[in-house]
């Protein structure tokens, strides 16, 4: 099945500074979409993005599909965007059937 | 207040208890999954309804059991747990887009669940 490699696990911040986190996938894909797990568990939804580029306030993010990576930017950081935040996929061809592969996350700790 | 709501938000169980996991989603949509997260491991897939039929069974042992009685409830009953079977239980939903679900997820908030 896709592989999904994101970089870096862990990053650790102060904050008002930017940060770039990158997701590798080893297929096509046809969805990708960017999640920020709050505390609580809960995934939010910050871009559906299998190509191109989107933005949403501070945060914005890249999908080069041919090259087969995604790029997630945050600036100005604030301490509440600490958490985890997941790249999934879901591979091009056959049927998807929504089967998003999750990597394996980046730890983003925003100190005061 | 989000689209998916599941409950409980925590359960604590036996490994002789019977319980279940529901989830209500009120986007419309006709896709509905179980992904399981447990500690230190990735997110994986569980099951797949699309328009209230399985589409997917990604090899869960069968003391998991779906259930979807329609295209915005789905419900994970739990029989003879394993403590290995504690992890966070998410709920997600789609629109498929033609004949693949391509569609974007949408999360629940997860139900956090130890069997002891």
């Amino acid at each position: 099945g896709i592989q999904v490699e994101q970089s870096p696990p862990d990053l650790i911040l102060q904050e008002g500074a930017n940060s770039t986190l990158r997701c590798n996938f080893s297929d096509s894909v046809n969805n990708l979409q960017w999640f920020h797990q709050n505390p609580w568990g809960q995934l939010i939804n910050l871009f559906y993005i299998p190509s191109g580029t989107k933005q949403n306030g501070r945060l914005s993010a890249t999908t080069v599909a041919t090259e087969r990576y995604s790029l997630l930017y945050i600036s100005s950081s604030q301490t509440t965007d600490s958490g985890v935040y997941f790249c999934a996929v879901t591979g091009a061809g056959g049927t998807s059937y929504g089967k998003l592969t999750f990597g394996q996350g980046t730890i983003l700790t925003v100190h005061p | 207040e989000t689209g998916v709501t599941q409950t409980p938000r925590h359960l604590v169980m036996g490994m002789t208890n019977k319980k279940s996991l529901k989830c209500e989603q009120h986007l419309g949509h006709n896709a509905m999954y179980w992904y399981k997260q447990s500690a230190k491991k990735p997110l994986e897939l569980m099951f797949v309804y699309n328009f209230k039929e399985q589409t997917e069974n990604n090899s869960v042992p069968s003391r998991f059991s779906p259930e979807c009685p329609n295209s915005s409830h789905l419900f994970l009953h739990l029989h003879t747990l394993q403590p290995e079977d504690s992890a966070l239980y998410l709920c997600a939903s789609s629109q498929p887009a033609g004949l693949e679900l391509t569609g974007e997820l949408f999360f629940g908030e997860g139900s956090r669940l130890t069997v002891l």
